[in-house]
């Protein structure tokens, strides 16, 4: 079946600096992908979509110059959480919807754990 | 705006005993279906989905009947395994629509 890919799959920072997490789509082609963020037994919350080539679309209340989202290829969505806190600790979670069927795969998600 | 709303966990059942999670959602027009598993420390796998009403959705001895009557999706399996011990989110995605909106998950341990 389809995969997605995301990396890393955890990563710890000290406050103040910037993490870039990859999500790829490895045998599809992704004209969408979204980003989610899930905390501690909780559900997943959309924090935006992406199209390629465009920008993306930020929920309510999620920070686009917090949350920078790239979407450059096809293939590959970029989420750079700047000047992480922690309160940013969290499982970042992608997915990625299949161009070609509509159905929407999810990445293994990244624990992101700020000092 | 739409929404679903599943069975609050955690739920804790005896190996081979009968499972249901319940599932119900709010949406206008059509949406589609889902249920997804997820493991310890991993990300969110697909387990069946449902496009249309009285569409029944079914892997791995898990099923659900698309309600459009009762605007439910409820998760059933006849004999649960230690192995399904996982959180289960219930995900409604509406017509022509990209975004998943996804319940708050239930979370099932089964003991031997």
């Amino acid at each position: 079946g389809a995969v997605v890919s995301q990396h890393p799959s955890w990563v710890i920072c000290k406050s103040g600096t910037s993490v870039k997490i990859e999500c790829r789509s490895l045998d599809f082609q992704a004209t969408t992908m979204f980003w989610y963020r899930q905390f501690p037994k909780q559900s997943l919350m959309l924090m935006a979509t992406s199209n390629e080539g465009s920008k993306a679309t930020y929920e309510q209340g999620v920070e686009k110059d917090k949350f920078l989202i790239n979407h450059a290829s096809l293939t590959l969505s970029t989420l750079t959480v700047t000047s992480a806190h922690p309160e940013d600790s969290s499982f970042y979670i992608c997915s990625a919807r299949d161009r070609s069927y509509g159905t929407q795969y999810f990445g293994p998600g990244t624990r992101l754990t700020v000092l | 705006g739409d929404s679903v709303t599943q069975m609050e966990g955690p739920v804790t059942l005896s190996e081979e005993a009968f499972l249901t999670i319940n599932c119900t959602y709010t949406a206008t027009g059509y949406p589609s279906l889902f249920w997804y598993v997820q493991y310890p420390g991993e990300g969110l796998q697909l387990l069946l989905k449902a496009t249309k009403a009285d569409d029944k959705g079914s892997n791995k001895g898990f099923e659900a009947t698309y309600r459009k009557e009762t605007t439910s999706f409820h998760l059933e399996k006849g004999s649960v395994q230690v192995s399904d011990s996982a959180v289960y989110f219930c995900a409604l995605s509406p017509h022509n629509n990209n975004d998943m909106r996804f319940g708050a998950g239930t979370r099932l341990t089964v003991k031997p």
